[in-house]
């Protein structure tokens, strides 16, 4: 099946340590989208890519890092340096261009040990 | 700063009846707009976008849109006790960037 697949769909950060929120779509899209959403704040966006070996940060970067190296997967890497790491975090990815919808995979929540 | 908002609800309406989610943007840039359907904790779900002023329908739902007032809504048919979730309403891209804008999401309640 066509989809966004997003992993672990929990995950615990002790203090200090780096986590990796991994991201994968089989649907061919060009553009891929991290965000973060807390409750009654919506989504806000981390990183976005709109081709592979390139990607811009959104409006909360801070504290994250991403790669795009190839076109199905877009990881996102949660640093010491994120201070409130707990939410839930969502990637999307979409057809670039024109009026496509961003779609987004299932989702993954992160608590602090 | 470019917003979209979106009143938090609840909107509680009673089954069969039709419910009127509505939202406004700032960004006159931007280019489309989406309505997403979030059921607690859950992931978005892609309902409708609309990109030309006047009505869009599929099945029980219509977009509307009208650029000269800067205001998008939602309008639900007939709704169904599963329908209520929060529907978040988010535009774009704009003419120099590829990132949508999400309201705070509008919370449906539908009572039988």
């Amino acid at each position: 099946d066509g989809g966004i697949t997003q992993s672990p769909k929990y995950l615990f950060r002790k203090e200090g340590q780096n986590v990796t929120l991994s991201c994968e779509q089989n649907l061919n899209h060009d553009a891929m989208y991290w965000y973060r959403q807390d409750p009654g704040q919506g989504l806000r966006l981390i990183y976005y890519s709109q081709i592979v070996n390139d990607f811009q940060k959104g409006d909360i970067a801070e504290g994250y890092s991403v790669s795009r190296e190839k076109k199905e997967s877009f990881p996102l890497t949660v640093t010491s340096a994120q201070k409130n790491p707990t939410a839930f975090y969502l990637c999307a990815s979409r057809t670039a261009g024109g009026h496509q919808p961003q779609h987004f995979g299932d989702g993954t929540r992160l608590s602090i040990l | 700063q470019k917003e979209v908002e979106q009143n938090s609800g609840p909107l509680s309406v009673p089954e069969g009846a039709i419910a009127s989610l509505n939202c406004t943007y700032s960004d006159r840039g931007s280019q489309s707009f989406f309505w997403y359907r979030q059921y607690s904790g859950k992931s978005p779900e892609l309902i409708m976008f609309i990109y030309s002023n006047g009505d869009k329908e599929d099945g029980r739902f219509t977009a509307q849109l009208n650029k000269a007032s800067q205001y998008v809504s939602l309008l639900i048919r007939d709704s169904q006790p599963s329908d209520s979730a929060t529907y978040l309403c988010a535009g774009g891209p704009s003419y120099n960037t590829d990132k949508l804008i999400f309201g705070t999401g509008t919370r449906l309640q539908v009572f039988p």
